[in-house]
Parts: structure tokens; sequence; C-alpha cells
């Protein structure tokens, strides 16, 4: 069954510090992922999509087949970077959401 | 441009009453999705729209629920004979085609008491 898990609840860091939110998918196929951020009282939104290979607000994010991962990574936290963010994955017309992350940074 | 709407953005309803919740997507967008959020867990796929048909409802928990959209417009997600397991935040997303990109609405917070 196509999965996506998301371990952490919770990642917190001080600012300026590393950050990898962690993003594990089961699926048989050639995967599609995505990874949504959802900032205090604002919706949800794309980050950034494996295809475009972009870095968004700094942050990155590999699809590594070998181990089916698609962890998200920012050299530098900020503290606007504190939000929940959700690992996505596509599977035929809809989009499989992980139970989230969410990060907090600290000043 | 306006983005996806919701309404109500709380609604506090008895067990056992019908609700109905509806989603005005981003005008031009063929696509409408439908997800619940339970406290604590991941976005859950009810069902999905191309145009007015739904070609996925695979989500939909029971037949309780059910949904609808007019044209490339409106739709309107009903639960009937509402249960507490029901409590939730039912988000709304459109896109122009497929999930690439998906724009969400602010939800509904349905509590069931």
């Amino acid at each position: 069954a196509q999965r996506v898990t998301q371990p952490e609840k919770l990642l917190s860091v001080f600012k300026g510090a590393p950050v990898e939110l962690k993003c594990n998918y089961s699926y048989s196929g050639s995967p599609e992922l995505f990874w949504y951020v959802q900032y205090s009282r604002q919706r949800l939104q794309l980050l950034l999509r494996h295809i475009s290979r972009e870095s968004i607000k700094g942050f990155t994010a590999d699809l590594n087949k070998g181990e089916t991962s698609f962890h998200l990574k920012k050299p530098f936290a900020q503290e606007e970077d504190s939000a929940m963010y959700y690992c996505a994955l596509k599977r035929t017309d809809k989009l499989i959401f992980g139970t989230g992350t969410r990060l907090q940074v600290f000043p | 441009g306006a983005g996806v709407s919701q309404s109500p953005s709380n609604k506090v309803t008895e067990k056992g009453k019908d609700v109905e919740l509806r989603c005005d997507p981003i005008s031009g967008h063929t696509a409408l999705y439908w997800y619940r959020q339970r406290l604590g867990q991941g976005l859950e796929f009810l069902i999905y729209f191309q145009g007015n048909s739904a070609p996925d409802k695979s989500g939909l928990p029971s037949d309780r629920f059910s949904a609808e959209r007019t044209g490339e417009s409106v739709s309107t997600l009903t639960i009937q004979r509402t249960q507490q397991e029901d409590s939730a935040v039912y988000l709304c997303a459109s896109s122009t085609q497929g999930p690439y990109e998906q724009y969400f609405g602010p939800g509904t917070r349905l509590t069931v008491t």
C-alpha cells in the first residue's frame, strides 16, 4: 500500500542550526513527492516538489529511491521557518499526506 | 485573486444531526479535493472531483458521507447523522490539473457534541 511516514511529530532547533525533516514513503512505481507547509494561522501551501529540483526559502529535498526517502533540509534554520510540514506522495489523481512534523525554531 | 473559500469556518452540531460544508474553489480550477484532518493526524483524502464528476470517492469513510459539485464551481460535503468521530477540520483544495499544486482553503472545524 502507498504510504507516507513522517516519524517526528516535533522537531526543535535553535536559529542557525541545520534542519532535516524526515519523510519515508512506500510506493511501487516511480514516485512523485511534495512538501507542503502550514505557517501559524495560514493555509496549507506547497513548499516544493521533487521534480522541480528547486530550493525554496533555503529548503531542498532530494528523492532517494534506494532509501525511499524525501527528507527536507535547510542548512541554517530561521525563526520564520517555524511551521507544520507535510510530506505528500502523488498517487494517480490524489495526494497521500504524512502526519506532519512541527518545526520549532528558537531564537 | 480570491483563493479557495470554505464555509462555515466553524460548526458545532449535535450527534445525529446532518451538516453541510461548502467549498468555493479558485475560478477556473477543474479539480477539487476534500480532506479530513483529525486532531494530531495527517490529512485524510475523502473525495476528488474533476469537473462535476467524482472519479475517486474511495476515501469517504461511510455512506453517511456524500459530496457533490456543480459544474466546475461550488462543492458541498454532506455528513448525515453525525457522530462524535466525525469531529475534525475538513479541508478543501483545488487545482488547475491533477494534484500537482493544490490550493487549500482555510478549512471548516466541525465539532460534534
